[in-house]
Formats: C-alpha cells, sequence, structure tokens
C-alpha cells in the first residue's frame, strides 16, 4: 500500500507564483525524498529530509517535515514553465524496513 | 551516456508471449529496483535486488521474475504477458549509504502494451 500521498493531486500556477505540494504518510520514517518527473519520463532526486531535520534547502526548492504531523511541504519558488513536471515524495523507514514508497503523485502545471 | 539504461524503450506485444525488458548501469551501484507506473497509482515495487545473489519480492511479484546476472544488469521477465501488465516500467539503482538514506536513479522506462 502507499506510504505517502500527495496533495493537491494537480496544481496550476501561472509562471513566477510559488508552488506547494504537501505528503503525507502514515508509519515513521528514517528521511522523506522529492522526486521529479517529467512526462513520461525517469524520476529524477530533487532532495532529501531526514527524520531528524525540519527544513532543508536547495536552490529555489524548500522542503519541510513535521514528523508530529506525518507531513511533508515541498515548496519550489518563482515557478517557471520547466518547472511543469509531476512531484512525488518518497518515505524509507528505518531498520530493515528501508526501501522507498512513493506517493501518486502531484502534476505541476506551471503556465507561461 | 546515461548511467542507467533500459531496453527496449517502447514495445508491443500480445497476450501469453514472454517478455524480458533489460537495465544496465554504470554507476556501481549494489541495489537495483524494478518499478511499475500505472496512471493514478504512482510507483509500485515489483523486485529488487541487493547484491547478486540477493533477490527480493516487492509488493506486485506475481506474473513477473526477474535474473540478477552481474552488479551492473538486472532483468524482469513477464513470462506469459497479459493486458493488465501493460504499463511503464522503470528500474532504479540506489546507493545506500551510512545513517540509512538511499537516494534512487532511474532510467528512462519502458512503454509495454500488451494485447
Amino acid at each position: 500500500s502507499q506510504q505517502g500521498e500527495e496533495d493537491p493531486q494537480a496544481l496550476s500556477i501561472q509562471e513566477g507564483e510559488n508552488a506547494t505540494m504537501n505528503c503525507s504518510y502514515k508509519t515513521s520514517i528514517n528521511n522523506l525524498q522529492w522526486y521529479r518527473q517529467n512526462s513520461g519520463r525517469g524520476l529524477v532526486h530533487l532532495i532529501l529530509i531526514r527524520s531528524n531535520e525540519r527544513e532543508k534547502h536547495s536552490g529555489r526548492l524548500r522542503v519541510t517535515l513535521d514528523t508530529s504531523k506525518k507531513s511533508s511541504s515541498l515548496l519550489i519558488t518563482a515557478s517557471r514553465a520547466a518547472d511543469t513536471a509531476s512531484y512525488f515524495c518518497a518515505t524509507q523507514g528505518g531498520g530493515s524496513n528501508y526501501k522507498l514508497t512513493f506517493g501518486k503523485g502531484t502534476l505541476l502545471t506551471v503556465n507561461p | 551516456d546515461a548511467d542507467v539504461t533500459q531496453t527496449p524503450r517502447n514495445r508491443i506485444t500480445k497476450t501469453g508471449k514472454r517478455i524480458m525488458l533489460e537495465c544496465s548501469q554504470t554507476k556501481g551501484h549494489d541495489r537495483m529496483y524494478w518499478y511499475r507506473q500505472d496512471p493514478g497509482l504512482g510507483l509500485r515495487l515489483i523486485y529488487y535486488s541487493f547484491d547478486v545473489k540477493d533477490i527480493n519480492k516487492g509488493e506486485i511479484s506475481d506474473g513477473y521474475s526477474v535474473s540478477r546476472q552481474a552488479q551492473a544488469k538486472f532483468s524482469l521477465s513477464l513470462e506469459s504477458a497479459i493486458p493488465n501488465q501493460t504499463a511503464l516500467y522503470f528500474c532504479a539503482t540506489s546507493d545506500y549509504r551510512a545513517g540509512g538514506t538511499d537516494t534512487q536513479y532511474f532510467g528512462p522506462g519502458t512503454r509495454l502494451t500488451v494485447l
């Protein structure tokens, strides 16, 4: 079964606006990762946040993690048309449960 | 050259045929994975291998088999293809790090259609 669930399923914004996507999960994790997928292509890793971290930045990306609420958010600032893609969160458990479990994704459309 | 390659990129086949999808990597990673992606369902893990002698079933392994021929090669077989195996298939590799992080690197995908 899916561990992470992204919200919203689809998001449409104008270029220059910020985009926020959320991910909720059910069980304890070692880390949470965000991936991007351009239409029909392979996923590309964007950023990883460990369970003992609350916020992380990478370029125009900002990720937060609230383990008490079992949720994460991905913020893309100053969006560009090239950011149009599907975004997936993936959780990794600790101990022997170290496979990644992917959510169903958020489709982001950035209109020029 | 791409670090993770998949062949073929597209395949159309008929019900009952045996199909093999191949994955090769030059990243030197021990861990390799096969996923399928269906619209609205995200990625689901079919099989994974943590080294040449360690192969494990994922959440949807029924109807599939795998072979890890070498560290760099991991093949997925559909012994008798059926239409509901029509999907986009991805191979991935990872470099498990101390501290438990496991970032994955994906191939470009194989679009399989079973008629």
